[in-house]
């Protein structure tokens, strides 16, 4: 089993449409979640930090959900510049590893 | 403003060939990580490191070795690359732990080596 998991979609919506995204995680004692985004051909990027009580930051909203090892991503109000890859990474309890889901895959059409 | 930089975008190379792939950061971070990406399989951690010679497997580092005489610069060396090794290389550095869960956790990647081996 991947340690982190996520549905490679694509996902395609509509712009204005309201789209998330679920990630599950294998290991109980992870301890920092993070959204990277990643356009196409070029590097993975920093989209928000997830913390427990859930953060919200513009028309993104990240939630965590620690009993049931999963964190969602909520992109409002969809822009074609959504259109990009989401991976879902997590940080263990000890060491400075990140391991990466393969992402998920946004289109946002016109 | 962080910058990560890598040698080359594309490297075109020969079965049995050495390989040097270089990154270079100029935010004095601590940590450096060399990753592959592959369609379907996501980032996977190569080699890491904490500090200047100093270096750690990460969960695939088969085929690979790395270097870090400088702390600004992590490089990855395929002794003898072969066909399986063709990926995009994606360096990455992150800064010291301040508190858990801070900036110290934020990866920032160079723009990725695109290695094909024939």
């Amino acid at each position: 089993r991947k340690e982190v998991e996520q549905d490679p979609g694509p996902f395609n919506v509509p712009e204005g449409a309201t789209v998330a995204f679920n990630c599950t995680y294998s290991n109980s004692a992870s301890q920092s979640f993070f959204w990277y985004r990643q356009d196409c051909r070029k590097e993975p990027k920093l989209l928000m930090s997830v913390y427990s009580s859930g953060n919200e930051d513009g028309r993104f909203t990240a939630q965590l959900n620690r009993a049931s090892q999963y964190i969602s991503l909520l992109i409002r109000d969809s822009k074609l510049s959504d259109s990009a890859t989401y991976l879902c990474v997590v940080k263990g309890a000890y060491g400075n590893k990140l391991v990466f889901g393969a992402g998920t895959i946004l289109r946002v059409k016109s | 403003d962080v910058k990560v930089t890598q040698s080359s975008r594309y490297l075109v190379k020969r079965t049995g060939e050495k390989v040097f792939l270089e990154c270079v950061q100029d935010m004095d971070h601590e940590n450096m990580f060399w990753y592959r990406q592959d369609p379907g399989l996501g980032l996977r951690l190569i080699y890491f490191s904490y500090d200047v010679k100093m270096k750690e497997k990460g969960d695939i580092p088969e085929g690979y070795s790395v270097s870090r005489e400088k702390k600004e610069r992590f490089s990855l060396i395929l002794e003898s690359a072969s066909t399986n090794q063709t990926s995009m290389y994606l360096c990455a550095s992150s800064g010291p732990s301040r508190t858990s869960g801070g900036a110290w956790d934020t990866q920032y990647f160079g723009p990725g080596t695109r290695l094909t081996v024939l």
